[in-house]
């Protein structure tokens, strides 16, 4: 079946870059998320990458798509404390807005000062 | 644009009660809602797809009987959790989906904390 791998921690010092990996299992995915979820709220989504692109920047987040090994990052520059938080990775089967989303567990990205 | 909200944001209910939680889109048509679970530290799971008008489609595990959505109109849907237990206790966050706010994504409201005494 499908399934969403990522590293549970990182922990990183202000400033510095942040990357988050993710691999996939299903080749047929479409899009591909990196939502972000602060302690007891719902998810914000941060970014998404149509599966035919191989980048995508947008502002400090940088996506890399690597689709022939189903590896996704998700990059963080000058990593800033409100960034602390889980971010989850996830894949859409059956197309964008209409299809299943299956996530990964999270990565739990601590920024120290 | 493109905003859902969740009601209540929390509940805290005795064991063999029924909860409803609703989920709406504020400012757009949803023609599409799903329902997920999240337990402490884990992600979140699907549990069921409603569009409008239809029945809901459940993953599989989970009761339908148990789990009753509705999604009347376009703009709310509801998760009643029927005679709960507190292995129900869980995060129950909802997802829309409509066209005229694209294609690319759903739309994630705050969620809702489900304590079941």
């Amino acid at each position: 079946g499908e399934d969403v791998e990522q590293s549970l921690f990182l922990s990183v010092r202000e400033g510095d870059s942040s990357v988050i990996n993710c691999t996939y299992t299903d080749s047929s995915s479409t899009y591909l998320y990196w939502y972000k979820q602060e302690p007891g709220a719902g998810l914000q989504l941060l970014t998404y990458i149509f599966s035919n692109m191989d980048m995508k920047q947008d502002q400090r987040l940088t996506v890399l798509l690597n689709k022939k090994d189903k590896h996704l990052s998700l990059r963080i520059a000058d990593t800033q404390t409100g960034d602390s938080a889980i971010y989850f990775c996830a894949e859409s089967i059956g197309g964008g807005s209409q299809g299943n989303l299956i996530f990964g567990k999270g990565t739990k990205l601590s920024v120290k000062p | 644009g493109a905003v859902v909200s969740q009601h209540p944001s929390w509940v805290i209910c005795k064991s063999g009660t029924s909860v409803k939680i609703e989920c709406r889109s504020l400012d757009f048509q949803a023609t599409t809602m799903f329902w997920y679970r999240q337990f402490p530290k884990q992600s979140l799971m699907l549990m069921a797809t409603s569009n409008e008008g239809s029945k809901a489609t459940y993953e599989q595990g989970v009761e339908k009987d148990k789990f009753l959505i509705n999604h009347a109109s376009l703009t709310l849907s509801t998760l009643t959790v029927t005679s709960a237990h507190p292995e129900d206790s869980s995060f129950y966050i909802c997802s829309a989906a409509g066209t005229s706010v694209g294609t690319d994504t759903q739309y994630f409201g705050p969620g809702t904390r489900l304590t079941v005494l």
